[in-house]
C-alpha cells in the first residue's frame, strides 16, 4: 500500500463550483501535513499546510482527520486559474531525519 | 524571496553517458534533496543531504550519486545513463529545523536515448 494515496482525477468542474479532494495516509506517525499545487510543467509550490484544527486560506480550507487517517482540500467558488495539480504531502520521522512524502496529484480542471 | 536554480531545462543524453544535474539555492539552506518525477508516480526522493559534505540514501538512489561540496549547491551524477532514467528531475531545499516548506527548482526534463 502506497505511503500516500490519491484520487488522480482529473475533477472537471465548472467555474464558481465547489470542489474537494481527500487524500488517506498509511502510516500513523505521519506528524505534518501539506498541499503543494503543481502548475503544468511546473514545479511544486506550497499551497497550504493542514492544522489539526483545521485551517483556511481565502477560498482554501484544509483538514486533518487523525481517526481516519485522511486530509482534505476544499476550494470554494474555483477559479479558471485554480486549475492544477493539487499534491497531498506528509511528513514523519524516521531514522533520525525528517520524511517526506507526496501523493502522486490530484488534477483539478476548471471550465469557464 | 527564495531562488532555486537548476544547470538546465532540457537534456538530451546517450546511453551509457556521465551525467551531471547542478541545483544551487540562495537562501543559505541547510538541506537539499533531489527527486524524480514520473506519470503515475508522482515525486521519488533520490538523495538529500542535511548539510556540507553529507548525504542520505533516498526511496530511489539505485544508479545516482551526489556531491555537496558547497552548503549552496548539490550535484546530482546519473554515472551511467539509461532510458529508465528518462524523467523530470526536480531539486529542492528547506530551512532545516521545523521549517518544512519545500522550495522546488524549475526541473530539468531528461531525455535518455
Amino acid at each position: 500500500r502506497k505511503e500516500v494515496e490519491q484520487d488522480p482525477g482529473p475533477f472537471n468542474v465548472p467555474e464558481g463550483a465547489t470542489v474537494a479532494f481527500n487524500c488517506t495516509y498509511s502510516n500513523s506517525a505521519s506528524q505534518s501535513f501539506f498541499w503543494y499545487r503543481q502548475d503544468c510543467r511546473k514545479e511544486p509550490k506550497l499551497l497550504m499546510s493542514v492544522y489539526s484544527s483545521g485551517n483556511e486560506d481565502g477560498r482554501f480550507t484544509a483538514q486533518l482527520n487523525r481517526a481516519s487517517q485522511y486530509i482534505s482540500l476544499l476550494i470554494r467558488d474555483s477559479k479558471l486559474s485554480d486549475s492544477a495539480t493539487y499534491l497531498c504531502v506528509v511528513r514523519r520521522s524516521s531514522g533520525g531525519y525528517q520524511k517526506v512524502t507526496f501523493g502522486t496529484g490530484t488534477k483539478l480542471q476548471v471550465i469557464p | 524571496d527564495v531562488k532555486v536554480t537548476q544547470s538546465s531545462r532540457y537534456l538530451v543524453k546517450r546511453t551509457g553517458e556521465k551525467v551531471f544535474l547542478e541545483c544551487v539555492q540562495d537562501m543559505d539552506h541547510e538541506n537539499m534533496f533531489w527527486y524524480r518525477q514520473d506519470p503515475g508516480l508522482g515525486l521519488r526522493l533520490i538523495y538529500f543531504s542535511y548539510d556540507v559534505k553529507m548525504k542520505e540514501k533516498g526511496d530511489i538512489p539505485e544508479g545516482y550519486s551526489v556531491s555537496r561540496e558547497k552548503k549552496e549547491r548539490f550535484s546530482l551524477i546519473l554515472e551511467s545513463a539509461s532510458t529508465n532514467q528518462t524523467s523530470m528531475y526536480l531539486c529542492a531545499s528547506t530551512i532545516g529545523g521545523t521549517q518544512e516548506t519545500q522550495y522546488f527548482g524549475p526541473g530539468t526534463r531528461l531525455l535518455v536515448l
